[in-house]
């Protein structure tokens, strides 16, 4: 079985600051590495992912991810936050040869003035 | 990508009655879930929707209480029965589009409140 551990619920940052937010995952199979974005009173979008290959993966609105096996974390950061980048945030995997997602507990990101 | 929609948006219900929540996508997919998001959680997987045949549910959720259909590659359903005040959260419509496509696109959601 998969699991996903968020190690923040919640982080506040001042605008323009950099960020990380923590995703940490146990898993018996190779897995699938995804990061979503939930602003207030909508769905869910895809921010990046992480399938094979280059451990640096970049994603929309200027995020990137490090996948590291070793550590099994799929950190998500961004050097530069904006008002509007204020949302939760999941990390989820996937086990290769399944469909299913796991999500993790999500981070509630504040971003302050 | 997929664009999906889902209707309604939002709704209020009583105690005791079922709500229907329609996911309709704009292109063929190979497959559909439903997840719930209970407040301030994250998202957990009721079932997978399967065309033309019974969905697969997680453990937990029975098609009882959370009967799906999939009558075709674009649209399913979920209803939510004899509903308690615990049943009030956020459900979530979802896909994957082919078998190439390893992410799953997510519908804005029906935001459900039992009183």
């Amino acid at each position: 079985a998969q699991s996903v551990t968020q190690l923040d619920s919640q982080v506040p940052v001042f605008e323009e600051a950099p960020v990380e937010l923590r995703c940490n995952y146990s898993s018996s199979v190779s897995v699938y590495l995804f990061w979503y974005v939930q602003y207030p009173n909508q769905g869910l979008q895809l921010l990046l992912k992480y399938l094979s290959g280059s451990t640096l993966v970049k994603g929309i609105n200027g995020f990137e991810a490090e996948f590291n096996k070793s550590q099994t974390s799929f950190h998500l950061r961004k050097p530069s936050v904006h008002i509007s980048d204020t949302a939760e945030y999941f990390c989820a995997v996937r086990p290769q040869g399944a469909q299913k997602l796991v999500f993790g507990q999500g981070t509630r990101l504040t971003i302050n003035p | 990508s997929a664009v999906i929609s889902q209707k309604p948006s939002r709704d209020i219900c009583q105690r005791g009655t079922s709500l229907t929540i329609q996911c309709q996508v704009d292109s063929q997919v190979t497959m559909m879930f439903w997840y719930r998001q209970q407040p301030g959680q994250s998202l957990t997987l009721i079932a997978t929707a399967n065309q033309g045949s019974e969905a697969t549910y997680e453990s937990g959720f029975v098609i009882d209480k959370f009967p799906i259909s999939r009558p075709n590659l674009t649209f399913s359903t979920l209803t939510v029965s004899n509903m308690s005040p615990e049943d009030s959260s956020i459900y979530l419509c979802s896909v994957v589009p082919n078998e190439v496509v390893y992410e799953q696109y997510f519908g804005p959601g029906t935001r459900l409140t039992v009183t």
